[in-house]
């Protein structure tokens, strides 16, 4: 059973650049999070997929953009890059039916460093 | 939004000694998560709490969900290595399955 995966584990980018993030879900998860973790802090909220729409988001400014696949995977896409930009990104996937909808799984994270 | 804070933001413990860690909110929370971080790695979710004065143990960690909820706790007994790491509480919002997570406290173990 193979858990949530993301690539790349680590990018380095500089000031201006776009990103592409990736995450497949743990298996039989159809919904997909998006977490921004900067150094020390706890998970911030960016946004959520299901059903390949985007259905909740944080507070990010537009720059932040998503999408999800029909197998369910998702990319997280950074424009135009910020010094402080630079964090771990995590995935976390779950269930939108069955007994604990309010379970996710975190992947290992991309670490994104923006110089 | 729901808004938690966690104290202490670092713990240095004995090993084998005892520690307590404290998530608080000013708002009455609907539920309390607690995840595991350890350095490097990613967030572990560890339990649920949704009852108010609910407890709730797993080996050398007892969960505690206070009367009021609006505040939570992590007791962890006789410290080990392995419990290195940040633990993290966080607020699971139905409507938009999203978590608000507090600022963690990162728990270093001294042999």
């Amino acid at each position: 059973d193979a858990g949530v995966t993301q690539s790349p584990t680590h990018l380095i980018k500089t000031r201006g650049q776009q990103v592409t993030l990736r995450c497949s879900p743990k298996s039989g998860h159809d919904t997909v999070s998006w977490y921004q973790q900067a150094l020390g802090q706890g998970p911030q909220f960016i946004f959520q997929y299901y059903e390949e729409e985007e259905r909740q988001r944080g507070n990010f400014p537009d720059r932040f953009s998503g999408h999800q696949f029909p197998n369910y995977s998702s990319e997280l896409n950074v424009n135009a890059l910020l010094l402080g930009d630079s964090a771990l990104y995590l995935c976390a996937s779950s269930n939108s039916s069955g007994a604990s909808t309010d379970t996710q799984y975190f992947g290992p994270g991309t670490r994104l460093t923006v110089l | 939004g729901q808004q938690v804070m966690q104290i202490p933001q670092y713990q240095h413990v004995q090993e084998g000694e005892d520690f307590t860690t404290y998530c608080n909110s000013s708002t009455t929370l609907s539920n309390i998560q607690w995840y595991k971080q350890r350095p490097g790695g990613h967030p572990v979710f560890l339990i649920q709490l949704v009852k108010s004065g609910e407890v709730k143990k797993q080996k050398r960690l007892t969960f505690q969900f206070g009367e009021a909820k609006k505040n939570s706790s992590l007791h962890i007994t006789a410290t080990q290595t392995t419990d290195v790491g940040t633990y993290f509480c966080a607020v699971f919002k139905a409507a938009g399955n999203k978590l608000t997570f507090g600022g963690g406290t990162r728990v270093l173990v001294k042999p």
